[in-house]
């Protein structure tokens, strides 16, 4: 079956440092890969998303790129702020209409 | 418009009532999913509904019922819940409900606790 690694948190940074969680995937074929953020009290929000080998996704200074040889899809950020404190979550999508999350990532920033 | 919109926000019922829950996206989407989130953990996929019928149930126990009275607008019916219930339960909806590259938008949720 399908199945999304990412890498345990939580995190914690000081503002402006580097950021990467990792995430591996295992799944047939050739997923759709994706990454969503959930702030506290709410509901997920798509961060960026790739579906093709090679594809990067980017939105709001964060990046992911699409690995096949190595099946993962890494999240980075430059310098991160504290609003980016939240819970983050990898995900694939096949075309079998279900989503498969990792586990979730919590990030904390501090000032 | 991108949103998805969910009410109520908070929802506190005893193990007696009985309750709905309200999802409402406008985007032409014609798949929408029921999903229940405990904390620290990710959404488990309950029902998918595309096109107006139901298309997955992930084994989800009767005491849940969900519903979907047009393109626009699904319902979650609860009954005779547990405590162990309390959750967030998210609505999301999606362009179709195969495709690979769609993306799922999520509403904000509703925070139920069962007393």
């Amino acid at each position: 079956g399908n199945s999304v690694t990412q890498m345990e948190g939580p995190v914690t940074l000081s503002e402006e440092a580097f950021l990467t969680i990792n995430c591996t995937y295992t799944a047939t074929g050739y997923p759709s890969l994706f990454w969503y953020v959930q702030y506290p009290g709410e509901g997920l929000q798509l961060l960026l998303k790739a579906t093709k080998a090679d594809d990067k996704g980017s939105n709001k200074g964060f990046e992911a790129t699409y690995r096949k040889e190595t099946t993962s899809f890494h999240l980075e950020k430059g310098s991160v702020q504290v609003s980016d404190s939240a819970v983050y979550f990898c995900a694939l999508n096949t075309n079998a209409g279900k989503s498969t999350f990792g586990d979730g990532t919590t990030l904390t920033v501090k000032p | 418009d991108t949103e998805v919109t969910q009410t109520p926000k908070h929802l506190v019922m005893g193990m007696t009532n009985k309750k709905s829950l309200k999802c409402e996206q406008h985007m032409g989407h014609r798949a929408m999913y029921w999903y229940k989130q405990k904390a620290k953990k990710p959404p488990e996929l309950m029902f998918v509904y595309s096109y107006e019928k139901l298309s997955i149930n992930e084994s989800v126990p009767s005491r849940f019922s969900p519903e979907c009275p047009n393109s626009s607008l699904l319902n979650l019916h609860l009954h005779a819940l547990q405590p162990e219930d309390s959750a967030l339960y998210l609505c999301a909806s999606s362009l179709v409900e195969t495709s690979l590259t769609d993306t799922q938008y999520f509403g904000p949720g509703t925070r139920l606790t069962v007393l």
